[in-house]
C-alpha cells in the first residue's frame, strides 16, 4: 500500500515569505505528527494530531508555526515570516492509533526546507 | 518527563560481524514502548523493531534484535551479521502508554559498516 507523502521534497525561499508543507498520511492511520530535524541533530516534536481530539501544540517554536488536519487526511504545516533558522528537514510521521499498540510511526522522506 | 540516551555518536562495524547500538532511557511511567529507527542518507525513518516494558521476551526483526534490561533501563539494539546497506543513523524512541503520547527521540548514532 502506498506509504506517507509529503510535498514538496525541496523548497528553497526567501527570508519573510510563507511556506506551506504537505502531508498526506497513510490511509486509515489515526494519528498525525509533523518534526523539524536540523542537519546533523535529532527529531524535534512539532505537532500532533489524533483524530477528532484538539491538536497538541505543546513543539511550535513560535506562533509564526501552524498546522492543519483535515480529519483523518491531509494535513499542512505553515511557516509565516520564514527566518533562516527554519532552513531543515520537516518530517511528517502516521501512526494507527486505536486499539492496543505499538503504534509505531511511518515517516514521509521529509521536505527540505532551505531559507536564503 | 520522558528521556532517551545515546551516548554513541558514531560506531564502526566490519561487515557481517554483529554491532550493538545503546541505548538507555528514563520514565515514571510503568507503560511505556519503546522503538528504534533507521535513517539512511536519503532521510526517510524506517521503523525497525518495538519493545513492550511488560513484554517477558527480547524483541527480535531478523537480523535485528533489542537487548532489553529493564533493571538497568537499557534498551540497546542488536544487528547482527551487518551489511553494508546497514550504514545509516539510528534513532532509539520511548512512548508512554496508550496513543496519547508524543514520542521522545534520542540523538542518534552513525553507524558505518565497512567492507
Amino acid at each position: 500500500g502506498a506509504g506517507v507523502s509529503q510535498s514538496p521534497s525541496n523548497k528553497v525561499t526567501e527570508k519573510g515569505k510563507d511556506v506551506e508543507l504537505r502531508c498526506d498520511p497513510i490511509s486509515g492511520h489515526t494519528a498525525l505528527y509533523w518534526y523539524r530535524q536540523r542537519l546533523g541533530q535529532g527529531l524535534e516534536f512539532l505537532i500532533y494530531f489524533q483524530g477528532n481530539s484538539a491538536p497538541d501544540k505543546s513543539g511550535l517554536p513560535s506562533d509564526r508555526f501552524s498546522a492543519e488536519r483535515t480529519g483523518e487526511s491531509v494535513s499542512t504545516l505553515t511557516i509565516q515570516r520564514t527566518q533562516q533558522e527554519d532552513s531543515a528537514v520537516y518530517l511528517c510521521a502516521s501512526s494507527l492509533e486505536v486499539g492496543a499498540g505499538p503504534y509505531e510511526q511511518y515517516f514521509g522522506p521529509g521536505t527540505r526546507l532551505t531559507v536564503t | 518527563a520522558q528521556k532517551i540516551t545515546q551516548t554513541q555518536p558514531g560506531m564502526f562495524v566490519q561487515e557481517k560481524e554483529a554491532v550493538t547500538l545503546d541505548c538507555t532511557y528514563d520514565t515514571s511511567d510503568p507503560s511505556y514502548g519503546l522503538f528504534w529507527y533507521k535513517q539512511p542518507s536519503s532521510g526517510e525513518m524506517i521503523f525497525l523493531i518495538y519493545q513492550g516494558s511488560y513484554d517477558q521476551q527480547n524483541a527480535t526483526e531478523g537480523r535485528y534484535s533489542l537487548n532489553f534490561q529493564k533493571a538497568r533501563k537499557s534498551a540497546n539494539l542488536v544487528i547482527s551479521a551487518s551489511q553494508l546497506g546497514d550504514s545509516a543513523m539510528y534513532f532509539c524512541a520511548m512512548k508512554g502508554p496508550g496513543g496519547s503520547y508524543i514520542p521522545t527521540f534520542g540523538r542518534g548514532t552513525s553507524l558505518i559498516v565497512h567492507p
